[in-house]
């Protein structure tokens, strides 16, 4: 089974820029792996943030951003809010209906 | 809106089947979507378990699939997991989800005797 790699943790300064990144062992992660990006709060379901690589949700907001960076997923928070301090996760599809979580980022707003 | 609501026991016994329900309002469950299963062992990542559409098909988690059971129920709205022969590593938030932009708020089950 594949394993999804990402930063275990990176701080960010309040209104400054971070990226998170997503990768696969199987090689290099595309848009056919629909990747989605989630944040989860201290105590908190999951909300999920993008979709499809860099769709956003209706109540996403417009500072984060989704993209392919080489050959991993990308998020990139613009303008880092002191809320923004979270736990995230990728999830990344694979043939068969096989899904797979990232091991996850803890972000820091400090 | 669309609400999606755990429910089932919090404890449950080493072998036993943990049994699950997801209640959807505010969405139709035979809409063309997806309906997912996610666990979150206590002080660790999200572990997707699988999902099911409304017709019966499922996709499960290759390490959990000897033990998975997914399941719809059209006339109640609601959809379905069994996990069978549990031991203490099955303890998690166990979350539902419209694969994958709704949550549920999850529920936690503990696996002891």
């Amino acid at each position: 089974q594949a394993v999804v790699t990402q930063e275990p943790s990176l701080t960010v300064s309040p209104g400054g820029t971070v990226t998170l990144t997503c990768g696969s062992s199987t090689g290099a992660v595309t848009s056919g792996h629909y990747p989605f990006w989630f944040q989860q709060k201290a105590g908190q379901a999951p909300r999920t943030l993008i979709y499809d690589t860099g769709n956003r949700h209706s109540w996403t907001p417009a500072r984060f951003s989704g993209s392919l960076l080489g050959d991993k997923a990308a998020l990139t928070l613009s303008g880092a809010q002191p809320e923004d301090e979270a736990e995230y996760y990728c999830l990344l599809s694979y043939s068969g209906g096989l899904h797979v979580f990232g091991t996850g980022t803890k972000v820091t707003v400090l | 809106q669309v609400q999606l609501q755990e429910s089932g026991p919090g404890l449950v016994k080493p072998s036993d089947t943990l049994s699950l329900t997801c209640a959807v309002s505010g969405y139709s469950i035979s809409s063309n979507r997806w309906w997912g299963w996610i666990r979150q062992p206590p002080g660790k990542g999200l572990e997707w378990i699988g999902y099911v559409y409304y017709s019966g098909i499922t996709y499960y988690n290759p390490s959990l699939k000897s033990r998975v059971t997914m399941s719809v129920d059209t006339s109640k709205n609601e959809f379905s997991l069994k996990l069978s022969s549990v031991t203490a590593e099955d303890t998690a938030v166990y979350y539902c989800a419209r694969h994958m932009d709704v949550w549920g708020k999850g529920t936690t089950v503990t696996v002891s005797s």
